[in-house]
């Protein structure tokens, strides 16, 4: 069965940081990925996926993540975090039937000035 | 373009009753499917309706109904409220008509229930 494994509830970085967002995924068929931002009290908003292209992906605001299949690894990272990066961060996948996203418990991810 | 919106933004209940959830999908799309999600946890699928009828559900009990209109919009119904049905409910819409399926699921603002 498919699942995700997001490393780390919390994660803390300086204005201009590297951020790097863990995320770790089993699955029994070639994966679909997402990574998913929610605000506080709003719904969540598609960062960038994986659908069997590219192996890097890029996506909005500066994010990016890399699919690396011998580490069953979709780790998420921006060169350098800005305050408004601040917010929760969902790693999921599809399931086997390509119906259902499965997502991470998620990261909140904090930056300071 | 008309994001995908729910109503009620907030709703309190009280244990036992029963509560009905809107949702209108993005512009273009026919797929609607429903997330739970507790406070602290990443959401958790409810069910999917396509073509006015539920295609897969989620481990939910049936106290946890749908319905989807000929419009596309949906309804979650949520009968004998429990504490624990207290959460953040997601909708998510996406395209897969005409052979024109696309991965992305797109969320609405969500609706607050307390159930108290």
């Amino acid at each position: 069965a498919q699942s995700v494994t997001q490393l780390g509830s919390h994660v803390s970085v300086s204005e201009g940081a590297l951020v790097l967002l863990r995320c770790n995924y089993s699955s029994s068929v070639p994966p679909y990925l997402f990574w998913y931002v929610q605000y506080p009290n709003q719904g969540l908003q598609l960062l960038l996926k994986y659908t069997s292209a590219a192996t890097l992906v890029k996506g909005i605001n500066g994010f990016e993540a890399e699919f690396k299949k011998s580490e069953t690894s979709f780790h998420l990272t921006k060169p350098s975090a800005h305050m408004s990066d601040a917010a929760e961060y969902f790693c999921a996948v599809y399931n086997q039937a390509g119906t259902a996203l499965i997502f991470g418990k998620g990261t909140t991810l904090s930056v300071s000035s | 373009d008309a994001g995908v919106t729910q109503s009620p933004t907030h709703l309190i209940k009280t244990r036992g009753q029963q509560v009905t959830l809107r949702c209108s999908p993005k512009s273009g799309h026919d797929t609607v499917s429903w997330y739970q999600q507790a406070l602290g946890q990443g959401p958790q699928f409810i069910f999917q309706y396509y073509e006015e009828e539920e295609r897969q559900r989620g481990n939910f009990p049936d106290r946890f109904s749908g319905h989807q209109f000929p419009n596309y919009s949906s309804e979650l119904n949520v009968n004998a409220l429990l504490l624990g049905d207290s959460a953040l409910y997601l909708c998510a819409s996406s395209l897969e008509r005409q052979g024109r399926f696309s991965y992305e699921q797109y969320f609405g603002p969500g609706t607050r229930l307390t159930v108290t």
